[in-house]
Order: structure tokens, then sequence, then C-alpha cells
């Protein structure tokens, strides 16, 4: 049984166009993550909740934002999507934020920019 | 923050053969390490992970070690088969407070049958 969904798994967006990916778990989790991996490097961490509150990576772009309207869902929106954002784009979850906490992703939105 | 090194970049083994993958890190403080297989164009997955009160942990054909004193922890897999074949992720907290990971920057491993 799926955990934690992403849709939609592909996305193709225009240069600048708004566009946003979503992320849903049936676990119940606490915190959710979201991430960016381009090809052949390691995951990089974007943003977390921890329930309602948000925590920005330092190293961030503002042009990355996100959203967690409940504890099922969350949203991570690129306002201005240039062709360098192009990537696989990872949700996670874990049940808190203990620091021994397992982090389970889901599969993934691939993102290609024209 | 946390700062984890993971060698090889790539490794190449016969099927059968044992496989190792090290990481360091740099925090002497944190206390949970996981390892995450990635194949191709899908999620990563757990498939293993060793908190600081232990040193080895093992599940069938894989194991991980830990010296907490070197700061280093190693992934093992025994008699490796063709689907074995992957990218792996080391993890460590970037925080001892907190369940954000740093990644180390994954190992390429081939099973050549």
């Amino acid at each position: 049984d799926a955990m934690v969904i992403q849709n939609p798994r592909y996305q193709v967006t225009q240069f600048g166009k708004p566009v946003t990916l979503s992320c849903s778990q049936t676990l119940n989790h606490n915190v959710m993550y979201w991430y960016q991996q381009k090809s052949s490097q390691a995951p990089k961490l974007l943003f977390h909740y921890y329930d309602k509150d948000f925590n920005n990576e330092a190293d961030t772009p503002d042009n990355f934002q996100s959203r967690r309207p409940n504890t099922s869902f969350c949203f991570l929106d690129i306002r201005s999507p240039g062709l360098g954002d192009a990537a696989m784009y990872l949700c996670a979850t874990s049940r808190d934020f203990s620091g021994e906490e397992t982090q389970y992703f889901g599969p993934g939105t691939r993102l290609l920019v024209l | 923050g946390e700062n984890v090194e993971q060698h090889p970049s790539t490794l190449s083994v016969q099927e059968g053969d044992s496989a190792v993958i090290k990481c360091t890190y740099s925090d002497s403080a944190s206390n949970y390490f996981p390892w995450y297989k990635q194949e191709l164009g899908k999620r990563p997955q757990l498939i293993i992970d060793i908190r600081s009160n232990v040193g080895e942990k093992k599940d069938q054909r894989i194991a991980v070690t830990l010296n907490k004193t070197a700061k280093h922890f190693s992934l093992h897999i025994t008699e490796t088969q063709p689907e074995d074949s992957a990218v792996y992720f080391c993890a460590a907290p970037k925080e001892t407070s907190g369940s954000r990971l740093t990644f180390g920057e994954g190992t390429q491993l081939t099973v050549n049958p």
C-alpha cells in the first residue's frame, strides 16, 4: 500500500511558469520534507514541516515555497522555474523529529523545464 | 552542521563477492545513521540503519558497523546479487536535536553476473 504518494510523477513546465507539486501521506506522520535531487547527486533538503511549523534550509532559493494545509498533504510551489530547477523532487515523512527517526520517501516527481 | 563523506563513488563486484561502502561524519554527537538504496528512477528506500548504542547491526546479507571514536560507519553486503546494483546513500543527522539528514554523495554499486 502506498504510504507517501506524489503527484504527478512527471511534470513538464515552461521557463518562468509557476508549478505545484503535491505530496500526501497515509502514515499520519508529524514531519514532512521536500528534497531536490539532480542527476547523479544526493538528495538535497529544501525545507520541512514539523506539524504546521515551516522550516527553510538556509540555501533554499526564494523561488521555492511550500504549504501544508493539513497533516496529510504538503505542496511544493516553484514560482518561476528556471532550467536549473529541472530535477527529481522527493517528498519524505517521519513520525517525529527526535533525531533518530526513519524517513520514508515518496516515488518522486520528475520536473522538466522547457 | 554535519558533513558526510562517502567512498567509493563507484564500486563494481562480481556476483557472490562482498561489497563495502564507507562513510565518515563530522559531528561526534550524531547518533543515527541510515543507509538508503536507490534504483534508477525510483525512490530512496531505507535498507538498514544503526543507532549509536550499538556497534553492528545485521539483516540477512546486509550489515552496518559503526565506530563512534573514529566517526565512521560502513555498509557491508555479502553474497552480492545483480539486483543489489543501485546507488547507495549513507546519511547522518544535520543536528542532534532534529531529524534533518545530510546525505553522502552516493556509491554506484554494480554487481556483474
